[in-house]
């Protein structure tokens, strides 16, 4: 099925430990985004890819990094994980912004753990 | 910070009835687009609306947006057990290429 796949689906890290997640998109789609999720506070973007070759900051960027592999795959790296990066993390991607009229697709979601 | 702001938090509906969710933004927006997410799963687009747009519909979903106001209203007709979700809206915001998002609205509708 076309649409954009996330791997692992959970992970239980201690604090300290490094992990990369995983996401890549079938669509074509020049744009890829990582949000995490935490309960009340609606999704909030960590770090965005708007084409190939780039990658910029969102609103919470501080611990993670982010490579773009190529135009399908789009990972996230957390170097030394810590109990405040215990979340839900959503990859998304879409063609690239232009007109007002671009709406994301997102993958399943990773559930992170760090104890 | 959140930009949009979704209004109530919870809405609880019997199966047929209508439900309708608000959200309220800050700054001049290219779009508003409203998205489900149903429990444990990814976020699914609905609609989008564009800001020089007033009213969009698709099937049983009727979005308004106005941006004197800076607000958007989701209403969802004849509701059923199966919209039970939650829903929320982002906005692309003029200048900026990325959605922010609410915190969102959970909706459910009981048989």
């Amino acid at each position: 099925n076309a649409g954009v796949t996330q791997t692992p689906k959970f992970q239980v890290l201690k604090t300290g430990q490094s992990m990369t997640l995983q996401c890549a998109q079938d669509m074509n789609h020049n744009s890829m985004y990582w949000y995490r999720q935490d309960p009340g506070m609606g999704l909030r973007l960590i770090y965005y890819s708007a084409s190939e070759g780039t990658t910029d900051k969102g609103e919470v960027p501080n611990g993670y990094n982010v490579s773009r592999l190529n135009k399908r795959e789009f990972s996230l790296r957390l170097e030394s994980a810590a109990p405040s990066q215990t979340s839900v993390y959503f990859c998304a991607s879409s063609a690239l912004p232009g007109q007002g009229k671009v709406s994301y697709t997102f993958g399943s979601g990773t559930r992170l753990t760090v104890v | 910070s959140q930009q949009g702001e979704e209004d109530p938090q919870a809405l609880s509906i019997q199966e047929g009835e209508n439900a309708t969710m608000n959200c309220s933004y800050k700054t001049s927006i290219n779009n508003l687009q409203w998205y489900r997410q149903n429990s444990g799963r990814g976020l699914v687009h609905l609609i989008l609306i564009r800001s020089n747009e007033r009213e969009k519909h698709s099937g049983r979903l009727r979005v308004t947006l106005d941006t004197s106001k800076k607000s958007s209203s989701l209403l969802i007709t004849a509701s059923r057990a199966a919209d039970t979700a939650s829903y929320f809206c982002a906005t692309e915001l003029s200048g900026y290429s990325t959605l922010t998002f609410g915190k969102g609205t959970m909706l459910l509708v009981s048989p």
